[in-house]
């Protein structure tokens, strides 16, 4: 069974709107969490590193005033597109390691986000 | 720029046969690796994995080779099965915790 978990798996939201995704590490605690974004026909692209109890550390390019990562709980980061536009339609995916320095990392099942 | 590189966009191999998927990474400072199989609008599933002081690890059909001093490695997948069509990518790490992903390989298994 999936060990991350996100949600919601598929979203649609008007333009200017702001959407939320969750990302909970089931059975097991993550101090650390990523938030990745895949273009089409691209790699998938790390985005930011969520850091449980202190602010996220962003990728250069990613405006992280647009993408808001919350890590409010061992289990739980939460990415929120503020004011979406049709071009931040995308597919997102957070994932987790469990266990450190050398656990296995974990994927969430991946979030589409259509912005209309 | 793009660390890690799959230079091979697709692959097709027939039914019981072997897929060698390849990556190259520039980073001489990875010393962590992964491969993920993943099917559309689905999240990446993690498959395997080796560490920089190991050449080989194997796991039941599946085996990653690291070549450290050509910055290569490759997925063997024996015998292939039809179901092992997806999209493979290679993921590497170094100091820290983010991993840096390759483009991606696109196997399909002919029945």
């Amino acid at each position: 069974g999936a060990v991350v978990s996100q949600h919601p798996s598929r979203v649609i939201c008007k333009s200017g709107t702001s959407v939320k995704i969750e990302c909970r590490s089931l059975d097991f605690q993550a101090t650390t969490m990523f938030w990745y974004r895949q273009f089409p026909k691209k790699s998938l692209m790390l985005m930011a590193t969520s850091n449980e109890g202190s602010k996220a550390t962003y990728e250069q390019g990613v405006e992280k005033d647009k993408f808001l990562i919350n890590h409010a709980s061992l289990t739980l980061s939460t990415l929120t597109v503020t004011s979406a536009h049709p071009e931040d339609s995308s597919f997102y995916i957070c994932s987790a390691r469990r266990g450190f320095p050398e656990g296995t990392i974990y994927f969430g099942e991946g979030s589409w986000l259509t912005v209309v | 720029d793009q660390q890690v590189k799959q230079n091979s966009p697709s692959l097709s191999v027939q039914e019981g046969r072997i897929s060698i998927l390849n990556c190259d990474y520039t980073n001489s400072m990875f010393d962590y690796f992964l491969w993920y199989k993943k099917y559309p609008a689905e999240g990446p599933t993690f498959l395997i994995s080796i560490s920089s002081i190991k050449d080989k690890n194997e796991d039941g059909r599946f085996t990653v080779f690291l070549n450290k001093s050509a910055k290569h490695l490759s997925l063997h997948i024996v015998p292939s099965q039809p179901g092992d069509s997806a999209v493979y990518f290679c993921a590497a790490s170094g100091t820290g915790n983010q991993f840096y992903f390759g483009t991606g390989t696109s196997l399909t298994v002919i029945p």
